[in-house]
């Protein structure tokens, strides 16, 4: 099973709006792209899933173009709370499929 | 509700040694899974579960064993430890194996194998 490709790492600073992208080339018809938030020794929360467009909730924004191919995670003005890594998954029925994840820093 | 529980926090074993780590929800839920976490890297799936009585293997099963006997119980079994399964283990539940639906953590267990 494919997974999503991220980048390792990123730095921002406090009332920034940061975007992380994700690239998911062989994505499936039925899979979706969900986002996870993970703080240290802590497991993995929820974050915003979506399958095409646009989807935007309390915490965040996700955006899916058509071809599905890459998504965009944003989320607004970040806060020092807001360091943590990010996963990007397929969620295929109940397996989640994870990749190494966005190590995001928000710096002060 | 608790959510999900694990116990224990962490754990150290010898070479050989055999323990089980637990996973319990109270929500309810039909599915049940367990990862791994090493070092710098993302989860990796090592069993799970759709409901009672029904285990299958994820990514990575070798060296660990699971049963379902109860909805609200998912343990864990290592029957010889290697101190290649030290870890961060965690396990999930959620309502059904939909792809929309959330899936909710523990907080996992330490394990370190010498």
């Amino acid at each position: 099973l494919a997974k999503t490709t991220q980048p390792i790492s990123m730095d921002s600073y406090e009332g920034q709006e940061v975007n992380i992208t994700c690239s998911h080339n062989n994505i499936a018809t039925n899979d979706y792209i969900t986002w996870y938030q993970q703080f240290p020794s802590q497991g993995p929360r929820f974050i915003i899933q979506g399958y095409k467009t646009k989807v935007t909730n309390e915490v965040a924004s996700l955006f899916i173009p058509a071809d599905r191919k890459s998504s965009t995670l944003s989320l607004p003005r970040v806060s020092l709370s807001d360091t943590a890594v990010y996963y990007c998954l397929r969620a295929q029925g109940g397996k989640l499929i994870f990749g190494q994840g966005t190590e995001l820093s928000v710096k002060p | 509700n608790a959510g999900v529980t694990q116990t224990p926090k962490f754990q150290v074993l010898k070479t050989g040694q055999s323990m089980t780590l637990q996973c319990a929800q109270d929500m309810n839920h039909e599915y049940m899974s367990w990862y791994r976490q090493d070092p710098g890297m993302g989860l990796r799936l090592i069993h799970y579960s759709v409901g009672a009585g029904i285990t299958d293997q994820g990514e990575v099963p070798n060296g660990y064993n699971v049963s379902r006997s109860t909805t609200e119980d998912f343990p864990l079994r290592l029957l010889s430890a290697a101190p290649s399964q030290t870890s961060v283990y965690f396990c999930a539940s959620s309502f059904s194996t939909g792809v929309q639906e959330t899936q909710y953590f523990g907080p996992g267990t330490r394990l370190l194998v010498l």
